[in-house]
Formats: C-alpha cells, sequence, structure tokens
C-alpha cells in the first residue's frame, strides 16, 4: 500500500514564526504536491514537485516556498506565518502523467496559527 | 479557466437508500479524467472512482457509480445503498493535459441518518 506520512496532525504557531511541514512518501513517485483545504473553498494547489530540486508554483503559493531535497520528501515552509494560513495541509504524491493515475494523500496538518 | 462545481455544500440520505451527488466541470480540453475523493470527519482523502474523458461506460466501483454525460459536463456519483460509514466530505475533481495536480470542487458534506 501506498503511504504518505505528514510530520505533525496538529500544530499550533505563533504570527511570524517560520514553520515547516514535512511529507514523505514510500512508493517512489516523481510528483508531489501541497494543498490547502479550506471550508467551501475545497482543495487548492500550492506547489508541486516533480523531481527533486524540482518545483512549479500552484494556484495560491504566495506566503508559502517548498523545498524537495531527496524523491521521497516534500517540505512546505512557511516563511513567517500569518493567521490567514490557518488552515488544513494536505500533501499528496502520484506517478506518471497520465490522466489515469490517482493521487494518495497523507492524514493532513490542522494548522492554527495565533 | 478550468473549474469544477459542486452545487450541494449538505446533503441527507436514509440508510439504505441511493444518493447522488453533483459535480459540473468546465474545460476546453478534449482528453480529461474525473475522480471522486472521500474524506470522513478523520481527514484522510480516500479515492473513490475514475472516468476518463474518452471512456464510453459510466465507471462502476461496488456500490459506486458515476453517471458522466460528457454534452452536459457532468460527472455525477451516485451511491447506492447507503452505510452510516458514508457520512463524509465528498469532493470531485479533474486533471487535464498538462496539468500533474488535481482541481477540487468545494465539496459535498453527506450525512447518511439511521
Amino acid at each position: 500500500d501506498v503511504k504518505v506520512t505528514q510530520s505533525s496532525r496538529y500544530l499550533v504557531k505563533r504570527t511570524g514564526e517560520k514553520v515547516f511541514l514535512e511529507c514523505v512518501q514510500d512508493m517512489d513517485h516523481e510528483n508531489m504536491f501541497w494543498y490547502r483545504q479550506d471550508p467551501g473553498l475545497g482543495l487548492r494547489l500550492i506547489y508541486f514537485s516533480y523531481d527533486v530540486k524540482m518545483k512549479e508554483k500552484g494556484d495560491i503559493p504566495e506566503g508559502y516556498s517548498v523545498s524537495r531535497e531527496k524523491k521521497e520528501r516534500f517540505s512546505l515552509i512557511l516563511e513567517s506565518a500569518s493567521t490567514n494560513q490557518t488552515s488544513m495541509y494536505l500533501c499528496a504524491s502520484g506517478t506518471s502523467v497520465s490522466l489515469t493515475y490517482e493521487q494518495y494523500f497523507g492524514p493532513g496538518t490542522r494548522l492554527t496559527v495565533t | 479557466a478550468q473549474k469544477i462545481t459542486q452545487t450541494q455544500p449538505g446533503m441527507f440520505v436514509q440508510e439504505k437508500e441511493a444518493v447522488t451527488l453533483d459535480c459540473t466541470y468546465d474545460t476546453s480540453d478534449p482528453s480529461y479524467g474525473l475522480f471522486w475523493y472521500k474524506q470522513p470527519s478523520s481527514g484522510e482523502m480516500i479515492f473513490l472512482i475514475y472516468q476518463g474523458s474518452y471512456d464510453q461506460q459510466n465507471a462502476t466501483e461496488g456500490r459506486y457509480s458515476l453517471n458522466f454525460q460528457k454534452a452536459r459536463k457532468s460527472a455525477n456519483l451516485v451511491i447506492s445503498a447507503s452505510q452510516l460509514g458514508d457520512s463524509a466530505m465528498y469532493f470531485c475533481a479533474m486533471r487535464y493535459t498538462g496539468r500533474r495536480a488535481l482541481t477540487f470542487g468545494s465539496g459535498t458534506r453527506l450525512q447518511v441518518q439511521p
């Protein structure tokens, strides 16, 4: 079974702190994604990576950066956390560029910025 | 722009009855894939079913089926014989040529009543 793990289920941080969210997948997938989930808005893509050290901005990249130094690990970084970044963050991974492939999701990190 | 619309924020259904969750999409790309995911209260995203734009038959997976009407650009999820464990958020998503990530709708919260 594909396994995608995220470093924390719940996280509370203060405004202005630097926040790291870690994601690890064990299926050698080349693609990894960070989504943000908010009520009424569904999931929105923040960043994705298609290879080590390769990344592309998604639909809402402002205030975020990412790092992928190893194929299995994809980190989301909030350089200076703000209250409007309070949200559920979901990591996903997937293989190939075929339209048919599904994405596998981690359990999510619920981040609260106070 | 590619867009997924789920117009039902919440739905109720009686146990053992069938329920249809609506999804419409907007794309000018002739090649695309449509996905449905389930998100229980625990937060993980569970892949349910996939439909390709060129598939002639409607997709089915156990109690899940997809009512695909290409001309109307709709991909409704039908759950037959609802169970209490079906209570969850349900997301419709699309992938189109050239985009590795999924584009999600806003979701429908389904509550199955005994």
